[in-house]
């Protein structure tokens, strides 16, 4: 079955960017009209769906990020990648990458990305 | 922006219970509702979608209601594997997450 692995530096400086990318094993990015989302938690708190990218290369961003975030697809590599812009402490949380079927199933086991100078 | 809203924020139940978890929305998301399980330092887990549609190797105690704006998620006689945070998602307008309810011992 599908399975996904976040990976990307643990540690970005503030007002820098934030990369991060998801691999995906046991299917390909562009099957079945898949969609792909990233969602963060900070630490202690609640879920946020940061956007998502179909398996055409189409983005849809949510509004409160969309000025600073950017996603793209790679078919060659099998997997998608997340770019987060001038990232702030706020922006300091573990990060997941999903199947995007509304839905989301199945997720990574995520990646804590902590910004410090 | 579609706002969710759980309640309660905490709930303390006992193995056995019954416990109902509630999720409002701002507007109408219609049918298009999902619920999820998160344990600690794990993912979360789909446990329901489209208001009602228990995702496979769920267990047949947890249930999902509801349409419009209201929304619950009822688990029948609870078990210790059920202690944990739970979170329902729309996916009428973008995706937007309720803030959690732990329900613990």
């Amino acid at each position: 079955q599908v399975q996904l692995q976040e990976s990307g530096p643990g540690l970005v400086k503030p007002s820098e960017t934030l990369s991060l990318t998801c691999t995906v094993s046991g299917g390909s990015v562009t099957s079945n009209k898949h969609y792909w989302s990233w969602i963060r938690q900070p630490p202690g708190k609640g879920l946020e769906w940061i956007g998502y990218i179909s398996y055409t290369g189409s983005t849809n961003y949510n509004p409160s990020l969309k000025s600073r975030v950017t996603m793209s697809l790679d078919t060659s590599k099998n997997h998608f990648s997340l770019n987060l812009y001038s990232v702030t402490a706020a922006d300091t949380a573990m990060y997941y990458c999903a199947r995007d079927q509304a839905q989301f199933d199945p997720w990574g086991q995520g990646t804590l990305v902590t910004v410090s100078s | 922006d579609i706002q969710m809203t759980q309640s309660p924020s905490t709930l303390s139940a006992s193995i056995g219970d019954r416990v109902i978890i509630s999720c409002r929305a701002s507007q109408s998301v219609s049918s298009w509702l999902a619920w999820y399980q998160q344990k600690p330092n794990k993912a979360p887990k789909l446990l329901i979608y489209k208001t009602s549609t228990l995702q496979s190797g769920v267990p047949s105690r947890f249930r999902g209601s509801g349409s419009g704006t209201f929304f619950s998620l009822t688990i029948n006689n609870l078990q210790p594997d059920d202690f944990a945070t739970y979170y329902c998602q729309q996916y009428a307008t973008y995706r937007t997450f309720g803030q959690g309810t732990k329900v613990e011992v």
